[in-house]
């Protein structure tokens, strides 16, 4: 069975930091261009990054330029999301999703989302 | 506010049609063929219904097909069931400083 699962959310402090991450299963993960996009609580969706098959190449969202880093282990059918200096903002389910081949920036797996809560 | 204006809420009766639409600019919906639509049921993760404007994936019923004109994208469903409630996000490509703009959603209720 294709599948994403995420895991690392959590609560934690202003300008704390959290890694979530994302097991991939079922399909050849390092083909994939892989994105996480975010969910604040009855709000739309936001895109935040994403990477490339091999992780050379990532792009973020403006909102969290400069705090979050995407990474991504191929061996282990993983992909992380580093996020430091978290503000309240950043609060949110976390979905980590899988791009399409062959089309663009379209997301067609989407894991289960990890809530993500920063406040003291 | 979202890149993308999508209206808030649509409604329509069963077997009825309806359609979203979702506007965006030349630098992202209307300068790419790159537009996809999403379905979200409370609670869950979304679910890919069009990409690429308007290829469905496999799995996907054929009541949902999307469109383009312009600056302006359209999902259509037509002969809504019940099942089809849901909250509908539309996005695309864009050339602007990231790399992908979602719309802000439309609540479709079904009567």
């Amino acid at each position: 069975e294709v599948q994403l699962v995420e895991s690392g959310g959590g609560l934690v402090q202003p300008g704390g930091s959290l890694r979530l991450s994302c097991a991939a299963s079922g399909f050849p993960f390092s083909d994939y261009w892989m994105h996480w996009v975010r969910q604040a609580p009855g709000k739309g969706l936001v895109w935040v990054s994403r990477t490339n098959s091999d992780g050379s190449g990532t792009s973020y969202a403006d909102s969290v330029k400069g705090r979050f880093t995407v990474s991504r282990d191929n061996a282990k059918n993983t992909l992380f999301l580093q996020m430091n200096s978290l503000r309240a903002e950043d609060t949110a389910v976390y979905y980590c999703a899988r791009d399409r081949l062959g089309a663009i920036y379209a997301f067609d797996i989407w894991g289960q989302g990890a809530m993500v809560t920063v406040s003291s | 506010q979202s890149a993308l204006t999508q209206p808030a809420s649509v409604s329509g009766s069963p077997g009825q049609s309806i359609t979203i639409s979702c506007t965006g600019t030349s630098s992202d919906v209307g300068g790419y063929n790159f537009v996809s639509w999403y379905q979200q049921h409370p609670g869950k993760a979304p679910k890919l219904m069009i990409y690429d404007v308007s290829n469905r994936p496999s799995g996907v019923s054929n009541r949902f097909s999307g469109s383009k004109s312009g600056n302006t994208a359209s999902l259509t469903i037509s002969g809504l069931q019940a099942e089809d409630e849901a909250d509908y996000y539309c996005s695309s490509y864009t050339s602007t400083t990231t790399d992908v703009v979602f719309g802000g959603g439309t609540k479709l209720t079904v009567l």
